[in-house]
This record gives C-alpha cells, structure tokens and sequence, in this order.
C-alpha cells in the first residue's frame, strides 16, 4: 500500500537531548513538508524540501533541522535549541503542481520533560 | 500574506442534525487553492477536497457538501445527517499557486456528533 510512515508514533526525550524524527513515503512524491501541532491550533510548518537535496525554512523553524538525501525519506531532527519541543510533528508529502493536496503521515506525539 | 479563519473552535450536535463549518480566508493572489482536511482522534490528516479559485461550482459528496464563494472569501462545509464517525478536528487551508505548496491551515473546528 502506498502512503507516509513515521515512527514511533510516541517518543519521550529527556531535555537537552536531540531527536530525530522519521518520515518515509512511497507515493513517489518529489515534496515533503514537517509540521507541528500543538492543542487547539492548526498546523504550523517547520521545513519542507521540494526536490531531492534541497529544503526551505517554514516559518518556525528554530531548534529543528532537515535532511532530504533521498526522494523517499525526509528525517526531522528536534534540537536542545528548540524551546518547547513537545508537540505532535506531522509529516506530509505532496505530487509537484500547485493544485496537489497533501497526504499526511500518522504523525509523532513527542514529550520532552 | 495570506490567513485562514475558522471562527467555530467547537461546535456539539446530535446525531443526524446538519451542520456547517465556517471557514473565510484572505488572500491577495487571483490563483490559489482550498483545501478541507478531516483528523480523527487517530491524528493522521485525511485530505476531503481540493477547490481551485477560478472554479466556484458547489460540490456534493454523499453526505458532504460545500459552498465555494470568492465574494465572500468563504469556503463553508456542510454534513448533511451528521453521524458519530464524523466526529473529529477540521482544518481548512489555503495555498498560492506555487510549486511550493506551501499551505496556511485554519486552527480547525473540532466536531462532536453526540448518538
């Protein structure tokens, strides 16, 4: 079946600590975006990468970092700058042309304590 | 820039009852897209339409419809005989017509369909 995988679905993280995120699809999609999402809010984006080596900050992407060195793959990884990391991170990815939806993975609840 | 509003945080029916979700946004582009995203409690983001800005044709699915229009810069959604499995958080967004796909979401209406 084609679609986004993240794991774990729960991840807890003493402070100080970074963590990687994971997101693989195999729809074949050439952009891939991170969001965040904290309780009662939309979704908030964090990086998003359109082609294969190359990515863009969103628009809080303070404490995070990227990688895209495969088409299918798009790791996130929460650093110890990220202020308030906990959160539920939902990663997506898209089929180029602006009129595309997004198809969205099962998402990864992080806890930081 | 470019904004979503989705007024309603939550809204409580009855099973069977017809409800309607708000959402207006603002945008400067002439070409853009709209987008209605369902999260169950599960978390994952189920896409439910894609409407282009040029296209203001209302669009019925099954018991889902919506209410495209530019003049008021509102793309409302309708569950027509609302049931329990329609419980579950909203989103509507926004988009340029740009490679990017950038979206901007709404903070999303949470729904709850009470038996």
């Amino acid at each position: 079946d084609g679609g986004i995988t993240q794991s774990p679905k729960y991840l807890f993280r003493k402070e100080g600590q970074n963590v990687t995120l994971s997101c693989e699809q195999n729809l074949n999609h050439d952009a891939m975006y991170w969001y965040r999402q904290d309780p009662g809010q939309g979704l908030r984006l964090i990086y998003y990468s359109q082609i294969v080596n190359d990515f863009q900050k969103g628009d809080i992407a303070e404490g995070y970092s990227v990688s895209r060195e495969k088409k299918e793959s798009f790791p996130l990884t929460v650093t110890s700058a990220q202020k308030n990391p906990t959160a539920f991170y939902l990663c997506a990815s898209r089929q180029g042309g602006g009129s595309y939806e997004q198809y969205f993975g099962p998402g990864t609840r992080l806890t930081v304590t | 820039a470019q904004k979503v509003t989705q007024a309603q945080t939550e809204i409580s029916v009855v099973e069977k009852e017809d409800v309607t979700l708000d959402c207006v946004y603002e945008t400067r582009d002439t070409t853009y897209y709209l987008f209605w995203y369902k999260q169950p409690p599960s978390g994952e983001l189920v896409f439910l339409i894609r409407r282009n800005s040029f296209d203001e044709q209302n669009e019925i699915s099954g018991r889902y419809s919506w209410n495209f229009q530019k003049s008021t810069s509102s793309f409302n959604f309708t569950i027509t005989a609302s049931q329990v499995v329609d419980s579950a958080v909203y989103f509507c967004a926004l988009r340029f017509d740009t490679n990017a796909g950038k979206s901007t979401f709404g903070d999303g209406t949470t729904l709850t369909v009470k038996p």
